[in-house]
């Protein structure tokens, strides 16, 4: 069982937007700016594209939107397209036993 | 650009080592801390271990600690993982990944990832 919480799918489609969130505790996501996001694609290894709750590395698309309130993060993807349909992972800093600990992913599909 | 290139993954038996390395360039190694991270067949991510730049901390989760050694080698800007004890659960594809760091000094977020490579732990 994974740390932090994620619905394990969403679907979208074409221009529409979503949002994936990212349930954990106060002595992880609720206590510390460190949260990040993922993409993978199958086959491919992970890619950042959200740190910190909410900042992004260059060249990720502005379309890719990052928040916090309380123990729960989200992610928001805005004007889906047909390749952004992957896996997508948050992860956090903990002040627990285990400093780094993951979500259980969430597939998105694009309808 | 920032490359990492793991190597070393392969079939082993339970009980049996197995060494990773993963190997970077385009980026001053000695300056970041490292990590591995695995995900088994048709599983999330697991965050297993990260390593301070001058190699002098270490950090592992509980499931590899007392099994598994990281290490690095800034001479060759090299990162390895020992892993000894291998058990069927730890079955995965093992990731190298950079950790970026904030403007404190505080780890944030893993910005660069390996292909990775796997590990399959069977008799």
């Amino acid at each position: 069982q994974s740390a932090l919480t994620q619905p394990a799918s969403v679907s979208g489609s074409p221009g529409q937007s979503i949002t994936i969130s990212c349930t954990g505790t106060s002595s992880d996501v609720g206590g510390y700016k460190y949260v990040s996001w993922y993409q993978q694609h199958p086959g491919r290894a992970p890619k950042l594209i959200i740190f910190e709750v909410s900042d992004r590395p260059s060249g990720v698309s502005n379309r890719f939107s990052g928040s916090k309130s309380g123990n729960t993060a989200s992610l928001t993807i805005s004007g889906l397209q047909t390749e952004d349909e992957a896996d997508y992972y948050c992860n956090s800093y903990s002040g627990s036993r285990t400093p780094w600990v993951f979500g259980g992913g969430t597939k998105l599909t694009v309808l | 650009q920032v490359q990492l290139v793991e190597s070393g993954g392969g079939l082993v038996k339970p009980g049996g080592s197995l060494r990773l390395s993963c190997a970077t360039s385009a980026f001053t190694f000695s300056d970041y801390y490292m990590s591995w991270v695995r995900q088994a067949p048709g599983k999330g991510l697991e965050w297993i271990s990260y390593i301070r730049g001058d190699g002098g901390y270490t950090n592992y989760a509980d499931s590899v600690k007392g099994r598994f050694t990281i290490s690095r080698d800034n001479a060759k800007n090299s990162l390895y993982l020992q892993m000894n004890s291998l058990r069927a659960e730890d079955t995965a594809v093992y990731y190298c990944a950079r950790f970026y760091s904030d403007s404190y000094g505080y780890l944030s977020a893993f910005d660069y990832w390996g292909q990775g490579t796997l590990v399959t732990v069977s008799s």
